[in-house]
């Protein structure tokens, strides 16, 4: 089945340290996006990538860092300057960069900070 | 700039009684509207998607949504529902510029009580 795998599920780090989410599709969409939610304040935008190779800041980028080698896969590491980086985390995807696209999400990894 | 806002953050009630969430959003042309679903714990399923055409559109699970383009809403209906519909609901304009994501509003959650 095509779909979106983001692991590990539940996350735990210890303050100062960097982690890394993953996040891999095997629907062959160009386009994959990282989103932070957070109880009551929706979904934002942290970063995406419209092609292999390219990425751009999202509403909400510092203290992140993305890469984007593989048309399938696109980590997130969120690093020890990221004042506040207990939440969930999903992942998304689209045929393209064509507005008109739905996005399509992962399950979500929640990050806990202790 | 783009915005959406659904002004219920919780609402409760009883399975087989009809169902209304309200969303409204600030944009200057014709917007991409979408409403997705998030049982607790998962990533976000797309109920259904307005881009143009009829106003009255049909989603899965039996919900439906009437873009109103006078009063800048774009309400999700569905005349019954049912104990498996307990989630959180959330409403989104697609960004017309630069990257194809969503803004997101804050989601209401909704309590079904048998």
């Amino acid at each position: 089945d095509g779909g979106i795998t983001q692991s590990p599920k539940y996350l735990f780090r210890k303050e100062g340290q960097n982690v890394t989410l993953s996040c891999e599709q095997n629907l062959n969409h160009d386009a994959m996006y990282w989103y932070r939610q957070d109880p009551g304040q929706g979904l934002r935008l942290i970063y995406y990538s419209q092609i292999v190779n390219d990425f751009q800041k999202g509403d909400i980028a510092e203290g992140y860092s993305v890469s984007r080698e593989k048309k399938e896969s696109f980590p997130l590491t969120v690093t020890s300057a990221q004042k506040n980086p207990t939440a969930f985390y999903l992942c998304a995807s689209t045929p393209s960069r064509d507005y008109y696209n739905e996005q399509f999400f992962g399950p979500g990894t929640r990050l806990t900070v202790l | 700039a783009q915005s959406v806002t659904q002004p219920d953050i919780h609402i409760t009630v009883s399975e087989g009684a009809s169902l209304e969430l309200r969303c409204n959003y600030s944009y200057g042309a014709t917007p991409y509207l979408f409403w997705y679903v998030q049982s607790p714990g998962q990533g976000l399923q797309l109920l259904l998607k307005y881009f143009s055409g009829d106003t009255l559109v049909q989603g899965i699970k039996g919900f439906e949504a009437e873009f109103k383009r006078s009063q800048s809403s774009f309400n999700l209906r569905k005349p019954s529902v049912h104990w498996s519909d307990a989630a959180e609901y959330f409403c989104a304009v697609g960004r017309q510029t630069g990257a194809n994501n969503l803004f997101f509003g804050t989601g209401t959650r909704l309590t079904v009580i048998p």
